[in-house]
């Protein structure tokens, strides 16, 4: 199932630089999109979302951007902190449903 | 902050045998789901529950699995016979509502170890 695809699986960030995590979809039918973080031994944490109407949502350092025609969205935190090392996951949800798509995940590391 | 809470956080099992994983959604949630994890692989859905009915599954929750409400906080996964391919992190989660701009939160998941 490669519906929600995250293709990096690291990135490295210079605290206080701009992180952008990026996720691709192909099923034109999800409405609606999460980004989680994850520690380990935890579960996911809720982090921001966004619907298909609106390109852009903003809450703190943490912005989504969404491009419908190129079925891709991506995740900006600004300024990156220590404390955002994590794995983020994008996922997707479809019209109607209840299900949740994710993505493989990418490890984020804050370098100090 | 309420938050779901999942029990027990370690479990190990013989193939085989029967294993109850527990959950207690926020209490005000109406919708609760199971996802889980295979080490190095995605987050998949297993099922979404909603007044005491499944209300979506997915093609992995085959009879060996089943989900219950026995009272009004707890939600539990049941798994029957147990696999090699059930060793998972199995995450709870839950919702107030089943769709729109609607979030799910989830639990810090059980490690279950089939062996």
């Amino acid at each position: 199932d490669q519906q929600v695809k995250q293709n990096s699986p690291s990135l490295s960030v210079q605290e206080g630089r701009i992180s952008i995590l990026n996720c691709d979809y192909t099923n034109s039918m999800f409405d609606y999109f999460l980004w989680y973080k994850k520690y380990p031994a935890e579960g996911p944490t809720f982090l921001i979302s966004i619907s298909s109407i609106k390109d852009k949502n903003e809450d703190g350092r943490f912005t989504v951007f969404l491009n419908k025609s190129a079925k891709h969205l991506s995740l900006h935190i600004v300024p990156s902190q220590p404390g955002d090392s994590a794995v983020y996951f994008c996922a997707a949800r479809g019209k109607g449903a209840q299900k949740l798509v994710f993505g493989q995940g990418t490890r984020l590391t804050i370098n100090p | 902050e309420p938050e779901v809470t999942q029990t027990p956080s370690h479990q190990v099992t013989q193939m085989g045998q029967e294993v109850i994983l527990r959950c207690v959604p926020i209490s005000n949630h109406l919708y609760f789901y199971w996802y889980r994890q295979i080490l190095g692989q995605k987050v998949e859905f297993l099922v979404s529950f909603y007044n005491n009915e499944i209300s979506e599954k997915s093609e992995i929750f085959d009879d060996q699995f089943s989900v219950e409400r026995p009272d009004g906080s707890n939600f539990t996964l049941k798994i029957r016979s147990t696999k090699l391919e059930d060793s998972a992190m199995y995450f709870c989660a839950s919702s107030v509502v089943r769709t729109g701009e609607e979030t799910q939160y989830f639990g810090p998941g059980t490690r279950l170890l089939v062996l």
